[in-house]
């Protein structure tokens, strides 16, 4: 089965400050997963997935093997990056259901 | 390439009622996902269509069924609503599905009274 976790419903910083929203997987096999991001009134995008290992907005997710993990980081925060962030596993099919994380809300104070 | 669409954008139903939802996936992706969005449960996901063929499905009732067209268009149908399929419902498409993006649409707001 594959599983991400997404601890904090909320983080709250002020601009200029550095962010990390935190994803923890489980996974069985070669993992594969994303960073979805829904800013205000607009619909589900992709960020960043980790085997282009690009650098969006600012961000970036190195995957931690070791400590299973998938965390979003961006050094400077700006009030343009308040939104929700889903971190996400692949679609995969069969038996196995792709769960996103339940969202962290990121919201960056002036 | 138009993104994903969906129809219709809000939808006011009353319990016991069916609902369907349609969704257009861009052009040339033959995998279509649906979820459905709530602010206690984030994204759940419904199920997963590939080639008119259901590939995947989440832990719903059999309420919630879905179906794929030749053409890739995707409905999404719940039978006997309750107040608790309140939600947004959310369609994504993506190439072949797999490890691939997935390209979501601005969603169909379902309030059932």
């Amino acid at each position: 089965a594959q599983r991400v976790t997404q601890p904090e419903k909320l983080l709250s910083v002020f601009k200029g400050a550095p962010v990390e929203l935190k994803c923890n997987y489980s996974y069985s096999g070669s993992p594969e997963l994303f960073w979805y991001v829904q800013y205000s009134r607009q619909r589900l995008q992709l960020l960043l997935r980790h085997i282009s290992r690009e650098s969006i907005k600012g961000f970036t997710a190195d995957l931690n093997k070791g400590e299973t993990s998938f965390h979003l980081k961006k050094p400077f925060a700006q009030e343009e990056d308040s939104a929700m962030y889903y971190c996400a596993p692949p679609l995969t099919g069969g038996s196995y259901i792709p769960t996103f994380g339940r969202g962290t809300s990121l919201i960056v104070h002036p | 390439k138009a993104g994903v669409t969906q129809t219709p954008r809000y939808l006011i139903k009353t319990r016991g009622q069916q609902v369907t939802l349609s969704c257009s996936p861009i052009s040339g992706h033959r995998s279509v996902s649906w979820y459905q969005q709530t602010p206690g449960q984030g994204l759940q996901f419904l199920f997963e269509y590939f080639s008119e063929t259901q590939r995947n499905k989440g832990n719903f009732p059999g309420r919630f069924s879905g179906r794929q067209f030749s053409n890739s268009r995707s409905e999404m149908n719940v039978s006997t609503l309750e107040l608790g399929d309140s939600a947004l419902y959310l369609c994504a498409s993506s190439s072949l599905g797999g490890r691939d993006e997935q390209y979501f649409g601005p969603g169909t707001r379902l309030t059932v009274t």
